[in-house]
């Protein structure tokens, strides 16, 4: 139920673009999408609740397509501070009250 | 200022020697959880709390028990720790299932 995450890991030089894609083999009721820097704790960045809802957090967006049970986290004019793991979490329309993070995608601008 | 406290932040203990990881929230929130990070596996749940006196089992509750006797609090048990219960643990908190998660600082737990 863990929904899969991919790339695993991305370099980018400074001001590059990147996509994160995650996806789930269930019925999404939302996405939740969160960036933990080295040694930290994991930080909200924005949540997903409609199909086909998309949300901008900076020059960090988000879109969620209900039907493909899939979100994509995309990152335009990466900045340094953007490295570090990102982490999508789902929540099933099952009705369940867990909240399944994936394994995460690690990104590192450098400049 | 809204946060959430875990203790202790380090611990090291040996194998079958019982501990307590405490979780404090100040944000009056209704939901709490507790997560593990391993290299690899991400965050992976290992129970939540809807509400005071009303806890369910996460993705991985094998050898773990919580309690939820006030709103604030969410105590993570391990009774008898094993090798396999090396890890980084993370408490969080947050208003309801559907809003933002606020997460403690973690607790890097060794068992030898």
């Amino acid at each position: 139920q863990q929904p899969v995450q991919s790339p695993q890991a991305v370099i980018l030089r400074e001001g590059e673009d990147a996509v994160i894609n995650c996806s789930s083999s269930k019925a999404l009721y939302s996405v939740h999408w969160y960036r933990q820097k080295h040694g930290e704790a994991p930080v909200f960045l924005m949540i997903l609740l409609k199909g086909g809802e998309q949300k901008g957090h900076e020059k960090i967006s988000a879109s969620f397509n209900e039907k493909k049970q899939q979100s994509s986290l995309y990152l335009t004019a990466s900045q340094l501070s953007y490295s570090g793991t990102y982490f999508c979490g789902s929540l099933l329309k099952t009705g369940a009250n867990n909240l399944f993070f994936g394994t995460g995608t690690r990104l590192t601008v450098i400049p | 200022e809204a946060q959430v406290t875990q203790n202790p932040r380090y611990l090291i203990t040996v194998t079958g020697k019982k501990l307590t990881v405490t979780c404090s929230q100040n944000m009056n929130h209704e939901y709490m959880s507790w997560y593990r990070q391993d290299p690899g596996l991400g965050l992976r749940q290992i129970y939540y709390s809807m509400n005071v006196e009303v806890t369910d089992k996460g993705d991985v509750p094998e050898g773990y028990k919580v309690s939820r006797k006030e709103k604030r609090n969410f105590p993570l048990i391990l009774e008898s720790p094993s090798p396999n219960q090396t890890s980084l643990y993370f408490c969080a908190s947050s208003s309801s299932l559907r809003s933002e998660q606020y997460f403690g600082p973690g607790t890097r737990l060794t068992v030898t």
